[in-house]
C-alpha cells in the first residue's frame, strides 16, 4: 500500500513555543490531507481537512488559530501548535487520501508531542 | 456517517480465530463497512472493506449480514501481533469522505 510518513516522530517542547508537524505523501500525489488528534486510551478524534492548495476545514471545537494546517502541496502537509500548553501533549496522526484511488485513505505512523 | 457500536474489549486465544462483532443499524444503501486496526503507539493500519458481500483477504475476513445492519471480522488465526484496537466504520465511499473513529475493540491476543 501507498506510504505516508509524518516527522518527527516525536518531539518535547516548552510551554508557550509553537511546533510543527510534516506529513508526506511519499509514493502518492494526496489531494486531500487529515489531521487527528489521540490521547491517551482514548479513539482519534478528526480535526480538519485540507485540500492541496485550499484553506483546511476544521471540525467543531478544534481552534483553527491554535491549529495551522498547511498544504501547499501534493506531497506535504504541515500542522503547527501554536503557543503550546501542556493540554495539547497528544498523539497527532496525519492521514492522505490519493486523487487516483480515491476512496483509499492512508495513515502516518504518528508524531507524540509532549508540552512541559 | 453511521454510527457503530462495538464490544470494548474482547479476549482470544493464540492460534484461534477472533471474531470481532460491529453493529451499524442505520449504515445508508451506499456506505460501506471498513476495519482498522491500531497497534500501541503507531497509526491506523487499513485491513479490510467491503459492502454488502461477504470479503476475504491475506489479513482477514469480513462478514456482512444481509441486512447490513451488522458484520463481523474474522481473523482466522490469532497471533500476539494482532493485539490491537480494531475499529469499525462506515462511509461514503466517494467524494468528500471523512473516517471518523468510534471507540473500538480492544482485542488481547493471550499465548
Amino acid at each position: 500500500g501507498a506510504v505516508v510518513s509524518q516527522h518527527p516522530s516525536w518531539v518535547i517542547c516548552k510551554s508557550g513555543t509553537s511546533v510543527k508537524i510534516e506529513c508526506r505523501s511519499l509514493d502518492f500525489q494526496a489531494t486531500t490531507m487529515f489531521w487527528y488528534r489521540q490521547f491517551p486510551k482514548q479513539s482519534l478524534m478528526l480535526m480538519a481537512t485540507s485540500n492541496e492548495g485550499s484553506k483546511a476545514t476544521y471540525e467543531q471545537g478544534v481552534e483553527k488559530d491554535k491549529f495551522l494546517i498547511n498544504h501547499a502541496s501534493l506531497t506535504l502537509s504541515t500542522l503547527t501548535v501554536t503557543s503550546a500548553h501542556p493540554e495539547d501533549s497528544s498523539f497527532y496522526i496525519c492521514s492522505a487520501r490519493s486523487g487516483t484511488a480515491y476512496n483509499e485513505q492512508f495513515f502516518g505512523p504518528g508524531t507524540r508531542l509532549t508540552v512541559l | 456517517d453511521a454510527k457503530t457500536t462495538q464490544p470494548p474489549s474482547m479476549d482470544c486465544a493464540e492460534g484461534r480465530a477472533a471474531n470481532l462483532p460491529c453493529n451499524h443499524s442505520t449504515i445508508s444503501g451506499n456506505e460501506y463497512v471498513y476495519w482498522y486496526r491500531q497497534i500501541h503507539s503507531q497509526g491506523p493500519q487499513y485491513i479490510i472493506h467491503g459492502l454488502k458481500n461477504n470479503e476475504t483477504n491475506e489479513m482477514a475476513s469480513l462478514i456482512i449480514t444481509e441486512d447490513r445492519k451488522s458484520s463481523t471480522l474474522i481473523l482466522p488465526h490469532a497471533t500476539l501481533r494482532d493485539t490491537a484496537v480494531y475499529y469499525c466504520i462506515v462511509r461514503i465511499d466517494t467524494g468528500g469522505f471523512k473516517t471518523i473513529f468510534g471507540a473500538g475493540t480492544r482485542l488481547f491476543v493471550k499465548a
